[in-house]
């Protein structure tokens, strides 16, 4: 079973738009909800995280929005650029060393 | 920020061998490093948790004796797969909490493995 289900699968994005990729998940003993960005042969590099006390955060042009009675979590991505074409994962995890649960994936492509 | 290395960066090697993949965290204390396979244009799955100094947690379906994980120190965690056979190649990916820290995962570059 799932636990984090993420979507869209793949998403285009025009040059200065948008990007808006969803995640929900089951376990509400979840208290930790980052978000990684994957380039083609690398690692995963964390983007941003939020807790479940806060309903949003914003670093730079990339926010997470959080609703915690919807079991949902979202990141945006202002302006998006065409160096922002990745895969993006979310993620959760809950508070005592134990590991990251990931969601399926979302392929962006940000288009000129 | 924290830094996580992996070596080799990737490796070819042929069936019936053994092969060694090195996790480094470079600039942080890590009590547990995480093991995850990734397959082309999928997500992560992780394999075992390492805990310095103690015995691999592995997860369900994977098989401990042909994945031997060692976590010697607070900087250094290995993996070996044994005996690879071509289905064994793959994205092999590591990552490391920082000790003291419940959350945060950094994640090395990644090895591809390729048996031949």
């Amino acid at each position: 079973q799932q636990q984090v289900k993420q979507s869209p699968q793949s998403l285009i994005v025009q040059k200065g738009g948008i990007s808006i990729i969803n995640c929900a998940y089951e376990n509400t003993a979840f208290d930790y909800f980052p978000w990684y960005q994957q380039f083609p042969g690398k690692g995963p590099a964390l983007l941003i995280a939020i807790r479940p006390d806060v309903s949003e955060k914003k670093e730079g042009r990339f926010t997470i929005s959080f609703n915690k009675s919807a079991k949902q979590f979202s990141l945006h991505i202002m302006d998006s650029q065409p160096g922002d074409s990745a895969t993006y994962f979310c993620a959760a995890s809950i508070s005592g060393n134990t590991p990251l649960v990931f969601g399926k994936g979302t392929r962006l492509s940000v288009i000129a | 920020g924290a830094v996580v290395s992996q070596h080799p960066s990737w490796v070819i090697c042929k069936s019936g061998t053994s092969v060694k993949i090195e996790c480094r965290s470079l600039d942080f204390q890590a009590t547990t490093m995480f093991w995850y396979r990734q397959f082309p244009k999928q997500s992560l799955m992780l394999m075992a948790t390492s805990n310095e100094g103690s015995k691999a947690t592995y997860e369900q379906g994977v098989e401990k004796d042909k994945f031997l994980i060692n976590h010697a120190s607070l900087t250094l965690s290995t993996l070996t797969v044994t005996s690879a056979h071509p289905e064994d190649s793959s994205f092999y990916i590591c990552s490391a909490r920082e000790a003291g820290q419940y959350h945060t995962q950094y994640f090395g570059p990644g090895t591809r493995l390729t048996v031949l």
